[in-house]
């Protein structure tokens, strides 16, 4: 059974820095790339980051470039997210999810439970 | 970065309705493009992935159809259950991006 759980989110300054992690289990992990995605409370989802397998190739949302830095230990079967430089819009769920890749399409086909990160003086 | 644009942002209908939601991208996205359901508290689980195809498990009465920069979600008969938020995203670029949302309530 595939297994993505989300843990590293709490209560933050604006300007503090916070590790996100996801550690996965149930499949092979170094064949997948993997993502984050957030949704602030009450609005929609926003992709936030992917990974390569390799951890070669990373791409981020505009709003984050410079401040988020996604990672991935395959020893660990582990995805993280470091936030530096958090903003109250950052404040949101975080969750992260797997990347299928098939003939025609690519997807998001697991999910974590989400996170919740709430950047606030 | 690809802009996608869902409507209506809600829909009100009644169990038994057909009902119709539509993407759109701002540039081509061929068939790039899929569609999550997220009911409340939970996390998104995808329906339709490249467009047209169903993901395993998925309830035959979802369908998806379009190319290009026009896509949309049909549910040919709603159930209690089905009554949550409805995304779509693309999936053509590197950079991800998804529509705002259709809220979907029991009228």
């Amino acid at each position: 059974e595939v297994q993505l759980v989300e843990s590293g989110g709490g209560l933050v300054q604006p300007g503090g820095s916070l590790r996100l992690s996801c550690p996965a289990s149930g499949f092979i992990f170094t064949n997948y790339w993997m993502n984050w995605v957030r949704q602030a409370p009450g609005k929609g989802l926003e992709w936030v980051a992917s990974i390569k397998p390799d951890g070669n190739e990373k791409y981020y949302v505009d709003s984050v470039k410079g401040r988020f830095t996604i990672s991935r230990d395959n020893a660990k079967n582990s995805l993280y997210l470091q936030m530096n430089s958090l903003r109250a819009e950052d404040t949101a769920v975080y969750y992260c999810a797997r990347d299928r890749l098939k003939i025609g399409g690519r997807y998001f086909d697991y999910w974590g439970q989400g996170t919740l990160v709430t950047v606030s003086s | 970065d690809i802009q996608m644009t869902q409507s209506p942002s809600s829909l009100s209908a009644s169990v038994g309705d057909r009902v119709t939601i539509t993407c759109r991208a701002s540039q081509n996205i061929t068939t790039f493009l899929n569609w999550y359901q997220q009911r409340p508290g939970k996390a998104p689980n995808v329906l339709i992935y490249a467009a047209s195809r169903f993901q395993s498990g998925v309830p035959s009465r979802f369908s998806g159809s379009g190319s290009g920069t026009d896509f949309t979600l049909t549910i040919s008969s709603l159930q209690p259950e089905d009554f949550a938020t409805y995304y779509c995203q693309q999936s053509y670029s590197t950079v991800y991006s998804f529509g705002q949302g259709t809220k979907l309530e029991i009228k």
